[in-house]
């Protein structure tokens, strides 16, 4: 069965820090991985995904993240973070685009 | 381009009684989801169309959800009779066939 697990339920950083965002799933096969953010009000917006090729995908946002098999792990970065960027993240697996699992998020918060 | 649209926005209703949500998805958006997020939680999926077909419904309470997408556009989602545990954002999301999911601002429904 495919699962994720976000392991830090609250994040605060400072602006201009660096942000990394852990994510750990549980699939079977190589998996799509996908993570979105969600500001207050708001629908969920795709950051980035990675389903083959590069492990190290670019996303909207100044966001990245790095896909590796041997940890199961889809950790989301940025180098400097904006007060703009506080918000929920969260990371999803699934064998493609239509059948995502969600993780149950990490709320950003960014202090001055 | 115009996103996908939802309406109510909130909803506050006593238990037992019915409610109704809608979702109008981007225009030529083949596939539609219903997700149900509960306060603290990811999106949890609980039925797909594709046009107007049940593609995968195994997550919806039955006895109690029912969700249909006439003419394979527009779609509602009720809850008849409601209960205290379905409090929650339901978001509506589309997505052209097999590709990102777009999702809408949600709608907010608490029971009473």
């Amino acid at each position: 069965a495919q699962s994720v697990t976000q392991p830090d339920i609250h994040i605060t950083v400072s602006e201009g820090a660096s942000l990394e965002l852990r994510c750990n799933y549980s699939y079977g096969a190589t998996p799509y991985l996908f993570w979105y953010v969600q500001s207050p009000g708001q629908g969920l917006q795709l950051l980035l995904k990675y389903f083959s090729g590069d492990t190290l995908v670019q996303g909207i946002k100044g966001f990245e993240a790095e896909f590796k098999r041997s940890q199961s792990s889809f950790n989301l970065r940025k180098p400097s973070v904006h007060w703009s960027d506080a918000a929920e993240y969260f990371c999803a697996v699934g064998p493609n685009n239509n059948d995502m699992r969600f993780g149950a998020g990490t709320r950003l918060t960014v202090k001055p | 381009e115009a996103g996908v649209a939802q309406s109510p926005r909130y909803k506050i209703i006593e238990k037992r009684q019915s409610v109704a949500f809608w979702c109008n998805p981007i225009s030529g958006h083949a596939t539609l989801y219903w997700y149900q997020q509960i306060l603290g939680q990811g999106p949890k999926l609980l039925i797909q169309f594709q046009n107007n077909g049940v593609v995968d419904d195994s997550q919806l309470p039955k006895d109690r959800f029912s969700a249909e997408r006439l003419k394979g556009v527009d779609s509602t989602l009720k809850i008849q009779p409601a209960k205290l545990e379905d409090s929650a954002v339901y978001l509506c999301a589309s997505s052209p066939r097999t590709n990102e999911q777009f999702f809408g601002p949600g709608t907010r429904l608490t029971v009473l």
